[in-house]
């Protein structure tokens, strides 16, 4: 069965690169995501990223696919205190809608 | 435009009750999802509605839990005879065809159930 990794905490300080890595089992995931968790809130898709693609960027995200590997990384640049949050990765296949998380890597910014 | 949104925003029961939580999806969105997020644990899926028809129920944990959609919009996810174990966020998404294969779904904020 499928099954999403992730490291559960990452400190950084205010305006240091934020690298939040993720690894996934099944082969046949179409896509992968990024969604953020901010408390007492829903969750957020921040960004995607198709399994044929390598890397995608928006604006301060960057989503970094290791198809070989099966990992998939999160680089969030000048980070600031505002994306203090959870951060899951996901992954949906073909044939399967619902969406299979990772536990959440909670991302601690200092200020 | 409205989001998905979830009543209660919390709920305490006694063990032993019976609990329903609604889901109202983003107007026109045709698929319909419900999640639960235990503590220390990631989010794990329940059911899928497209439309009114649930074709994946895979994730409900025990026939204790059933949900229903009505007229391809609000969803109720009922939980008979409530365990502490059933505690939990419960997460409902909706979503629409983007493009291609890709269903983005848009979470509510969810309704954070304590089984006493």
């Amino acid at each position: 069965g499928e099954d999403v990794e992730q490291s559960l905490f990452l400190s950084v300080r205010e305006g240091d690169s934020s690298v939040i890595n993720c690894t996934y089992t099944d082969s046949s995931s179409t896509y992968l995501y990024w969604y953020k968790q901010e408390p007492g809130a829903g969750l957020q898709l921040l960004t995607y990223i198709f399994s044929n693609m390598d890397m995608k960027q928006d604006q301060r995200l960057t989503v970094l696919l290791n198809k070989k590997d099966k990992h998939l990384s999160l680089r969030i640049a000048d980070t600031q205190t505002g994306d203090s949050a959870i951060y899951f990765c996901a992954e949906s296949y073909t044939g399967r809608r619902a969406l299979t998380f990772g536990s959440g890597t909670r991302l601690q910014v200092q200020p | 435009g409205a989001g998905v949104s979830q009543s209660p925003s919390n709920k305490v029961t006694e063990k032993g009750k019976d609990v329903e939580l609604r889901c109202d999806p983003i107007s026109g969105h045709t698929a319909l999802y419900w999640y639960r997020q235990s503590l220390g644990q990631g989010l794990e899926f329940l059911i899928y509605f497209q439309g009114n028809s649930a074709p994946d129920k895979s994730g409900l944990p025990s026939d204790r839990f059933s949900a229903e959609r009505t007229g391809g919009s609000v969803s109720t996810l009922t939980i008979q005879r409530t365990q502490q174990e059933d505690s939990a966020v419960y997460l409902c998404a909706s979503s629409t065809r983007t493009g291609g294969t890709l269903y983005e779904q848009y979470f509510g904020p969810g309704t954070r159930l304590t089984v006493t």
